[in-house]
């Protein structure tokens, strides 16, 4: 991809918070995304912000985004075993003839008992 | 209809062998992608339809690879001469007319060259 950033590991305890962070390259970019990647599945769309927003909240789920910094991070609260997934971090980049989602490596998030 | 779908789940070749993978987006869905995605990465963008309308192919898009998407629904991706390179999981996404900015993914093809 075009160097959207990520750590690539985390792990957190059942029932704490995760929070997964993300810098991305391109400042006007409108959209920004989290996908959610369970093992042999594809992505699942979990949330997006639009770049005049500086939050969203989804019930567990909290985006923030400082677009000075291009900082988007994926706030989950109350983690289940269910949320261990790859989380990937997206933004829209301008092609040729229009517009394309470039990702990030991955976040993989390991929930432990 | 309950999403994006994309066969066969897995398929296993010999390098120089030909392949070609079938995405069914969800029913009305104007726009199809293709993207790739290696192990430890992040999908990458390979070509996407509006309707059957070829708009854009990535770089990455040699010309061993075709895309299709004959009569606006399903699209195919066929790839020729496989190269161990070629392995990957292969994703298809759709999106509806309206609303580009919201992709949903199948469950992709995992090829492996042999």
């Amino acid at each position: 991809g075009e160097d959207v950033e990520q750590s690539l590991f985390l792990s957190v305890r059942e029932g704490d918070s995760s929070v997964i962070n993300c810098t991305y390259t391109d400042s006007s970019s409108t959209y920004l995304y989290w996908y959610k990647q369970e093992p042999g599945a594809g992505l699942q769309l979990l949330t997006y912000i639009f770049s005049n927003m500086d939050m969203k909240q989804d019930q567990r789920l909290t985006v923030l985004l400082n677009k000075k910094d291009k900082h988007l991070s994926l706030r989950i609260a109350d983690t289940q075993t269910g949320d261990s997934a790859i989380y990937f971090c997206a933004e829209i980049l301008p092609t040729e003839n229009d517009y394309k989602l470039s990702f990030g490596a991955g976040t993989t998030v390991t929930v432990r008992a | 209809d309950t999403g994006v779908s994309q066969n066969p789940r897995h398929k296993i070749t010999k390098r120089g062998q030909n392949v070609t993978f079938r995405c069914d987006p969800i029913s009305e869905h104007n726009r199809l992608y293709w993207y790739r995605q290696t192990l430890g990465q992040g999908p990458e963008f390979l070509t996407y339809f509006q309707n059957e309308a070829q708009l854009e192919k990535s770089r990455l898009l040699s010309d061993r690879f075709s895309a299709e998407r004959p009569k606006g629904s399903f699209s195919t991706l066929e790839i020729q001469r496989t190269e161990q390179g070629d392995s990957a999981m292969y994703l298809c996404a759709s999106s509806e007319p309206g609303h580009n900015e919201k992709l949903f993914f199948g469950s992709g093809t995992q090829l492996s060259v042999l």
